[in-house]
């Protein structure tokens, strides 16, 4: 069965700092891979999806994961905390052998202070 | 464009009360979804859907059932709700099984 591992329930980065959410997937075929976003009390939104084209994926408001199919990790980071990063992040993996099912990570919070 | 639209937003029900989530979709998806969330479990998938007329139980599907009749529509239902089922309801739609979802903003639905 697909399984989806985030490896932090929460992170707490300093405004400017680097950002770095760690995801690693099971599914042993090439799976579809998104992160999300969910700001308080909101529905999720997609921030970026990587269906195999290039490995480095750019998403909305500077975010990018890598896909490293050696180590099965989809981390997501960003260069430069902003203060309205502050939310939790989704790790997704769809497809693989689970129809119509998709696997989602346990979430991750990011707290950005001042 | 609506996209994901979720009714009601929020409702308190007393135990063994019953009730119809309702999600419509405007975007001609086939793939429909209802999960609830619930805090420090992520979110988790109660039923499926992969086309009109067709429904699949997901990983928590006990306690609840759902019909699409239309392909916008898709219903869940708690014919009698239990305080364990307090929790927040998000519908989402996929044009396809490894497409991008859409979801829906919330309901939250309390059980007393």
């Amino acid at each position: 069965a697909q399984s989806v591992t985030q490896l932090d329930s929460h992170v707490s980065v300093s405004e400017g700092t680097p950002v770095l959410l760690r995801c690693n997937y099971s599914s042993s075929y090439s799976p579809s891979l998104f992160w999300y976003v969910q700001h308080p009390n909101k529905g999720l939104q997609l921030l970026l999806k990587y269906t195999s084209a290039a490995t480095l994926v750019k998403g909305i408001n500077g975010f990018e994961a890598e896909f490293k199919k050696s180590e099965t990790s989809f981390h997501l980071t960003k260069p430069s905390a902003h203060m309205s990063d502050a939310a939790e992040y989704f790790c997704l993996e769809a497809g693989g052998t689970s129809y119509g099912k998709l696997t989602f990570g346990q979430g991750t919070i990011l707290t950005v202070h001042p | 464009n609506a996209g994901v639209t979720q009714t009601p937003k929020f409702r308190v029900l007393k135990t063994g009360q019953s009730m119809t989530l309702l999600c419509a979709q405007d975007m001609n998806h086939e793939y429909m979804y209802w999960y609830r969330q619930d805090p420090g479990m992520g979110l988790r998938l109660i039923h499926y859907s992969v086309g009109e007329g067709t429904t699949a139980k997901g990983e928590v599907p006990d306690g609840y059932n759902v019909s699409r009749l239309k392909k916008q529509n898709f219903l869940l239902g708690l014919e009698s709700a239990a305080p364990s089922q307090t929790s927040v309801y998000f519908c989402a739609s996929s044009l396809s099984q490894t497409g991008e979802l859409f979801f829906g903003e919330g309901s939250r639905l309390t059980v007393l």
